[in-house]
């Protein structure tokens, strides 16, 4: 079973572009998750979706955005790129249980460099 | 709000030898599960072992065991028979029912050592 997908592994951009990071759950999972992990923040959570729909959204600005689409590969967006949004964004599938105790499977992350 | 707090930012453990990571959390809720992963330098964050917190038996996973302390809000993983690749950042993490929104400590970063 192929794993969670994240692309790109690498990205370099410069202040006030936009970015956008694409993530492919593994076969089955529905519910996609983003965080971002940052040497100062540490692990933050970011946005939840499941069949389409947003089920969560954390603390951070409107300029991050993400969407599921009807396959579960799931995109997120930075728009006006700053200086500490230099982060390895990582994506995580799972299982949605009846019981709750979805597992989740991260991927290798997208590590972004803005300038 | 949940928090979790991961006390100790570095350990150091020689190879063999059992070390023992701290996890304390604040949360109100009952039903809640706690994660401990492992990213080693390749960043893939890989699940070491979960605890379900309506269960009062502690979790193992081979070498990987817990002590969960529900009232005490504690949750401690301990790496018996250490070898050169646990060496890795671990983290603490802490979800509510029926979500996939993960509340991370900040991390311990373990060196194992010949």
């Amino acid at each position: 079973k192929a794993g969670v997908t994240q692309t790109p592994r690498y990205l370099i951009k410069t202040r006030g572009q936009q970015v956008t990071l694409s993530c492919s759950p593994i076969s089955g999972h529905r519910s996609v998750s983003w965080y971002q992990q940052t040497p100062g923040q540490g692990l933050q959570f970011l946005f939840e979706y499941f069949s389409e729909t947003q089920r969560n959204k954390g603390n951070f600005p409107g300029r991050f955005s993400g969407r599921q689409f009807s396959n579960s590969r799931s995109e997120m967006n930075v728009s006006t790129l700053e200086l500490g949004d230099s982060a390895l964004y990582l994506c995580a599938s799972s299982f949605r249980q009846a019981s709750g105790a979805n597992v989740l499977t991260f991927g290798a992350g997208s590590r972004l460099t803005v300038l | 709000a949940q928090t979790v707090t991961q006390s100790q930012p570095e350990m150091s453990v020689q190879e063999a030898e059992t070390v023992t990571l701290s996890c304390t959390y604040d949360t109100s809720e009952s039903d809640y599960y706690l994660f401990w992963y492992k990213q080693p330098p390749s960043r893939q964050m890989i699940l070491v072992i979960r605890q379900e917190a309506y269960k009062q038996q502690n979790a193992t996973e081979n070498r990987f065991s817990v002590n969960f302390q529900k009232a005490a809000k504690s949750f401690s993983l301990k790496i018996s028979d250490s070898q050169l690749g646990d060496a890795a950042m671990y983290f603490c993490a802490y979800r509510t029912y029926n979500t996939d929104k993960l509340i991370f400590g900040t991390g311990t970063r373990l060196q194992v050592f010949p």
